[in-house]
């Protein structure tokens, strides 16, 4: 079973304009970490932001927020005024407790941000 | 401070070839693992390894070797290379994570690309 379900295989938002990236996942322990990994078109993965599972408030990291909804096991990536740089591959990930640190990916959102 | 290095950038291997790639890292951390990432699609974790000394399978290990002989050096062998090999591999490091917060980010090298033909 998938433990990282990104549903969205391409995305498109307008120049400034807001944008939300699914991540839902499947885990039973308790105590888990949910991250969300950048990859442009040069290949590199960049660390966007973090969310654990006990953690009361959403993440937020300059323009990029985490909408954490546990119940419903999502961990969905928000974009605020999206640039064209923001244009690139979107990983969320999970790191479950006990499994040396180990992150499972998702299959990736590609974004395309236009003017 | 160079974080993950990985060398080749770039290879073209013939099928039945093998070849290695090298991982360092000079941010003393303990948790060393190897991604595979096939066109279009997530990372899938090969092996990893918490420690010198210390390796284990990840999701997909078949047709890899890797050793830890040191705290910086985490080298990926391929043997008997395939076309199904085919694909850019990450390196990536990080601290153990031992509780909450964003302890045990990976930090990634900028990944090898390897064409077996």
């Amino acid at each position: 079973a998938q433990k990282i379900t990104q549903t969205q295989p391409g995305m498109f938002v307008q120049e400034k304009e807001a944008v939300t990236l699914d991540c839902t996942y499947d885990t039973s322990d308790p105590s888990y970490g949910l991250f969300w990994y950048k990859q442009p078109s040069s290949g590199e993965m960049i660390f966007l932001i973090y969310q654990g599972s006990y953690d009361q408030q959403n993440a937020t990291e300059g323009r990029y927020s985490l909408n954490f909804q546990k119940a419903r096991k999502s961990a969905n990536l928000v974009i605020s005024a999206s640039q064209l740089g923001d244009s690139a591959m979107y990983f969320c990930a999970m790191r479950e407790i006990g499994t040396a640190s180990k992150l499972t990916f998702g299959t990736g959102t590609r974004l395309q941000v236009t003017l | 401070n160079a974080g993950v290095t990985q060398t080749p950038k770039f290879r073209i291997l013939k099928i039945g070839q093998s070849m290695t790639l090298q991982c360092a890292q000079d941010m003393n951390h303990n948790y060393m693992y190897w991604y595979r990432q096939d066109p279009g699609m997530g990372l899938k974790l090969i092996y990893y390894s918490v420690g010198a000394g210390i390796t284990d399978k990840g999701e997909v290990p078949n047709g890899y070797n890797v050793s830890r002989s040191t705290t910086e050096d985490f080298p990926l062998r391929l043997e008997l290379a395939a076309p199904s090999q085919t694909s850019v591999y990450f390196c990536a490091s990080s601290y153990p994570h031992l509780g909450g917060g964003p302890d045990g980010e990976l930090f990634f090298g900028e990944g090898s690309r390897l064409t077996v033909l």
